[in-house]
């Protein structure tokens, strides 16, 4: 069974940083690609950005409205993939959760979610 | 504003049918972009509904389809359900396959 498991969340001030993590079980680990959607209170869902597999390099690649404050990584002897955020910004606010592709490809869907963790931006 | 444009709000009886759509207005996303769809009941995670237009995951009831024709998406639901109330994203991607992930804005569908 696919398990994906985040946390990290909480209460963060404008201009700090929050590292979130998301503990994978279940399948080929290292294969897999792996995504961030947030969902802000009350709104809809914003890609935050993915990692891919180390055979397709092992990069990332991220929204423009995160790109250059946040990082996916991914530690595959943990099945982990992280997001550290810094600079975060009261839009930051949102339920982050952890999404697998069903296969290793950008035109593949998300299969499993994880639960969510809840980011909270605010002096 | 979304690129994938989806109405905030559907309706239906319980055993009626209803539709939501998803209208592309990015060149980015072209007519060769598949869209997917997610089931999201409140309080939950968000759940694969729909897959490349109109492949269903096994387990997604057959009164749930969806259809696409050049830069717009349909989700078809037949035979209402009080349980089928949720809200309902479609998905697509940049079609150099290595840009964004791009959502709908959403859709309530409210089961009367």
């Amino acid at each position: 069974e696919v398990k994906l498991v985040e946390s990290g969340g909480g209460l963060v001030k404008p201009g700090g940083s929050l590292r979130l993590s998301c503990a994978a079980s279940g399948f080929t680990f290292f294969n897999a690609w792996m995504s961030w959607v947030r969902q802000a209170p009350g709104k809809g869902l914003e890609w935050v950005g993915r990692v891919k597999n180390r055979l397709d390099g092992g990069t990332s690649d991220y929204a423009a409205s995160v790109n250059g404050r946040f990082t996916i990584s991914r530690d595959d002897s943990k099945y982990t993939v992280f997001l550290q955020m810094n600079s975060l910004k009261t839009e930051d606010t949102a339920v982050y959760y952890c999404a697998l592709y069903a296969a290793p490809y950008a035109d593949y869907p998300f299969d499993h979610w994880g639960q969510g963790t809840l980011v909270t931006v605010s002096s | 504003q979304s690129v994938l444009t989806q109405p905030p709000s559907v309706s239906g009886a319980p055993g009626q049918r209803v539709t939501i759509s998803c209208t592309v207005s990015s060149s980015n996303i072209g007519a060769g972009s598949d869209v997917h769809w997610y089931q999201q009941l409140p309080g939950t995670a968000p759940k694969l509904l729909i897959y490349h237009n109109n492949d269903r995951p096994s387990g997604v009831p057959d009164r749930f389809s969806g259809s696409k024709s050049g830069t717009s998406a349909s989700l078809a639901i037949t035979g209402l359900q009080a349980e089928d109330e949720a809200d309902y994203y479609c998905q697509s991607y940049d079609s150099s396959l290595s840009g964004p992930v791009v959502f709908g804005g959403g859709t309530k569908l409210t089961v009367l």
